[in-house]
């Protein structure tokens, strides 16, 4: 059982390119997220989905994209990267049921340095 | 809005001892969860306890307990027995659901705890 999968997990960006951080699970969460997490600042919400074709914007949604074409994978895209997106990206899914208290289940983690 | 304070950035304990973590919050919500996470060197970020608002009665998960004082809005993790694997990361998360299948979680900035052997 793999949970949640995030790739790449060390990624170096010059300013003004794009890239996608890959994320897949394998539990059939309808809830999946993508965090950024920097120092001081705890974790904070950039875009969610609830379910496949769904999708809605966090706390932090400025130069972020996403799409939720399949239950599984959730990607997030950074058009234009800029310094101020250098961080460390989770992914997080979770579902609603019995036996759930909406804990999130996190990926290892995406450091992106963008120079 | 919600907010999660947590007031300790650094923690150091002696292995063996046991130490608190302190994490308080501000809601007007009567029916929320409330989570701490532990982020350890590696990064992946695991569940250690979770608190239902509606429970009186304390979560435990071995040697994790929580105070949760819910007039108080505080909601403190003490790690009995330190263990070396303990050192990490510790965030505080209050969660609530906006409607079918949505969260809202808010995360605190989070306690480096290091235990010393």
């Amino acid at each position: 059982n793999a949970g949640v999968t995030q790739t790449p997990k060390f990624q170096v960006l010059k300013t003004g390119q794009s890239m996608t951080l890959q994320c897949a699970q394998d539990m059939n969460h309808e809830y999946m997220s993508w965090y950024r997490q920097d120092p001081g600042m705890g974790l904070r919400l950039i875009h969610y989905s609830v379910g496949a074709g769904i999708t809605d914007q966090g706390e932090v949604p400025n130069g972020y994209n996403v799409s939720r074409s399949t239950t599984e994978d959730f990607p997030l895209r950074l058009l234009s990267a800029a310094p101020s997106q250098t961080s460390v990206y989770f992914c997080a899914s979770s579902y609603e049921g019995v036996g759930s208290a909406g804990e999130l289940f996190f990926g290892e983690g995406s450091r992106l340095t963008v120079l | 809005a919600q907010t999660v304070t947590q007031s300790q950035p650094e923690m150091s304990v002696q292995e063996a001892e046991t130490v608190t973590l302190s994490c308080t919050y501000d809601t007007s919500e009567n029916n929320y969860y409330l989570f701490w996470y532990k982020q350890p060197p590696s990064r992946q970020m695991i569940l250690v306890i979770r608190q239902e608002a509606y429970k009186q009665q304390n979560a435990t998960e071995n040697r994790f307990s929580v105070n949760f004082q819910k007039a108080a809005k505080s909601f403190s993790l003490k790690i009995s027995d330190s263990q070396l694997g303990d050192t990490a990361m510790y965030f505080c998360a209050f969660m609530k659901h906006v409607d079918s299948g949505t969260y809202k979680y808010i995360f605190g900035t989070g306690t480096r705890l290091k235990v010393l052997a």
